[in-house]
Parts: structure tokens; sequence; C-alpha cells
């Protein structure tokens, strides 16, 4: 099976910091990778999908990019509503596996 | 407009049986999966299968295979997730999601709309 590495596990930042996530998979996985932010009691929202696709409607503050194994979340100016879980997410022949989420907080 | 709207909280005793639903509105169902996933308290996101609500067409993850089973009635767009024994351990929020597939090329497939969530707890 295919193994995701998210990390960090949890980050403290300023507000207008960027801010960087990786995650890695344990094999090719071309650019079968997606990024979804979770805020507090709510369900999880797409961000990026396809490792570096924007979805409809959200900022522009927010990209990806990667393929293969190796995988980037950015954040290129760190708002207070970004505060958030983040959570990347490969998939192949209709399986799917989650990295294990990374905490963002304001600092 | 999507919506996936889940049934409400729960709470159960080890060994007593459970079914959840996901009813699936505002799109064509024949065009896409419906994702179960599970998130235990304060830890990240699980996938545990997909259906296809047009026939049923079922994939398990293997962690997850033979520890419940997912299930649809396409009269009326709904997905289902069931236990016939509940443990403690499966206390959780289980997420409905409907999953975006295209077999392109290139192939794409991503949760792109989620339901609210459904407490399950299980508690002696």
């Amino acid at each position: 099976d295919i193994q995701m590495t998210q990390s960090p596990p949890s980050l403290s930042a300023s507000v207008g910091d960027r801010v960087t996530i990786t995650c890695q998979a344990s094999q090719d996985i071309n650019t079968y990778l997606n990024w979804y932010q979770q805020k507090p009691g709510t369900p999880p929202k797409l961000l990026i999908y396809d490792a570096s696709a924007l979805e409809t409607g959200v900022p522009s503050r927010f990209s990806g990019r990667g393929s293969g194994t190796n995988f980037t979340f950015t954040i290129t100016s760190l708002q207070p509503e970004d505060i958030a879980t983040y959570h990347c997410q490969q998939f192949h022949n209709l399986s799917y596996i989650f990295g294990q989420g990374t905490k963002v907080e304001i600092k | 407009e999507v919506q996936l709207v889940q049934s409400g909280a729960e709470v159960k005793k080890p060994g007593d049986s459970l079914k959840i639903s996901c009813r699936a509105s505002g799109y064509s169902v024949s065009h896409y999966w419906v994702a179960w996933v599970r998130q235990m308290p304060g830890k990240g996101l699980e996938w545990m299968g997909i259906i296809y609500l047009h026939d049923s067409d079922t994939r398990y993850s293997p962690s997850f295979q033979g520890q419940v089973t997912i299930s649809a009635d396409p009269s009326v767009t709904t997905a289902y997730l069931q236990w016939s024994s509940l443990k403690p351990s499966d206390s959780a929020i289980y997420y409905c999601a409907r999953v975006y597939v295209d077999v392109g090329p290139p192939i794409s497939s991503h949760f792109d709309s989620w339901g609210q969530g459904t407490p399950v707890t299980v508690s002696s």
C-alpha cells in the first residue's frame, strides 16, 4: 500500500507569513494528490486537486505543487481565517489515503 | 445546489448495530461515487470506502473491509454505512463525501462536496 507522510504535524506562524506543508508518498503517484482544509467542528473542504489545480472559489494565496513522490502546499500570506488543519490525500485505482494532517495556528 | 445530508448523532452501547445515512441531492448520482470517511477524536481523516449509488458497486479500504458494510438505495439517492456489532473504538465522526472521478486522460479524482458529519458514540 502507498503510505503518505505529511509534515510538520503542527506549525505556528504570524499573520502575513508564508506557510509551507509537505506531503511525501512512498511511491510515485504522478500528480494524484489533493489538499483539504478543515476548520474546527466542520467537514473538510477541497482546496487543491491534481497537485496544483485551485478549486473554484478558493483564494489565490493557496497553492500546491509537486509530482511523483514529493508535494508542497503553500499559503503565501497567512490570514487569521486560515487557522485550520490541512490534509493531503492521494488516490490510486479508486483507493484513497490521507496524510496525518497539519494543524496551523497563529503565533 | 449539491447537498449531502447525513443522519443525526447516535449514542449506542457496545454490541449494538447501527446504520447511518447520507442523502445526496442537487446533482446526477449516475456521474459520481460517494465516499465514507472516519475521523476519530483529535485524529486525522481515514478513507473507509466508496460506493456508486447508481449500481451499488462498492470498494473498501483494506483497513475497513469486513468491519463495516456500505450500501445504497438509488431510489432515494442515499448511501448507508452499517455496523453489526459496535465497539467503543468505533466512536468517531463519520463523513460522507461526493467523489469526482475523471478517467481522463489525465486521471483525476477528489472529494468535492462533504456532508455535515454524523457523530457516533459507543459507550457502556
